[in-house]
């Protein structure tokens, strides 16, 4: 059963747009919500992450937007570059237990 | 700090061989994971070691798999005998702590295909 479940599959943006990829959780207990950020031949590598005691993170052009009532959460990704072209995985965990991934997101930024 | 270290980035091996994953965790970290990543299940954490000693191996899809740890500095995934549906890309991950606030650091992975 997924834990994670991220939206959508795929996404393509064009450059400078924004991008959006949702992911929704059940588990109420879940209290840290990262993303990752994935290129092709590498391995995934940690972009930003939440807590549930706050609504929205923002790190340069990234920002997670948490909506704790609708156990929902969000990647922005403003001025989209091609640069930004890869795979992104939300997840979530229990502070001092595993890490539940989505099933990711490839995302095309077009020039 | 070179990162985690995964050998081979790619093997294609043909079904009923054994076939042996490497990896060398970051210097300093004690928790190491193994993961597996298809289009289909995404990242499936395979089993997680703490300080060499395996903690969950809940994980590990069948007899077939099996993990090592004989030091800090280096563990092994095995499979045997393989199979074409273990096609995938296997990661490993080390951290300082069991489940650190600050993520995982994932080596580029291995690539395998069974035919």
């Amino acid at each position: 059963q997924q834990q994670v479940k991220q939206s959508p599959q795929s996404l393509i943006v064009q450059k400078g747009g924004i991008s959006i990829i949702n992911c929704a959780y059940e588990n109420t207990a879940f209290d840290y919500f990262p993303w990752y950020q994935q290129f092709p031949g590498k391995g995934p590598a940690l972009l930003i992450a939440i807590r549930p005691d706050v609504s929205e993170k923002k790190e340069g052009r990234f920002t997670i937007s948490f909506n704790k009532s609708a156990k929902q959460f969000s990647l922005h990704i403003m001025d989209s570059q091609p640069g930004d072209s890869a795979t992104y995985f939300c997840a979530a965990s229990i502070t001092g237990n595993q890490f539940y991934f989505g099933t990711g997101t490839s995302l095309t930024v077009i020039p | 700090d070179a990162g985690v270290i995964q050998s081979p980035r790619h093997e294609v091996t043909e079904m009923g061989q054994e076939v042996t994953l490497r990896c060398k965790p970051i210097s300093g970290h004690n928790s190491l994971f193994w993961y597996r990543q298809t289009m289909m299940r995404g990242l499936e954490l395979l089993i997680y070691f703490n300080n060499n000693v395996p903690i969950d191996d809940s994980g590990m899809p069948e007899d077939r798999f099996s993990a090592k740890m004989p030091n800090a500095s280096f563990s092994t995934l095995k499979i045997q005998p393989s199979e074409p549906r273990d096609s995938a890309v296997y990661f490993c991950a080390s951290s300082l702590d069991r489940y650190p606030d600050y993520g995982y650091t994932f080596g580029s992975g291995t690539r395998l295909t069974v035919v």
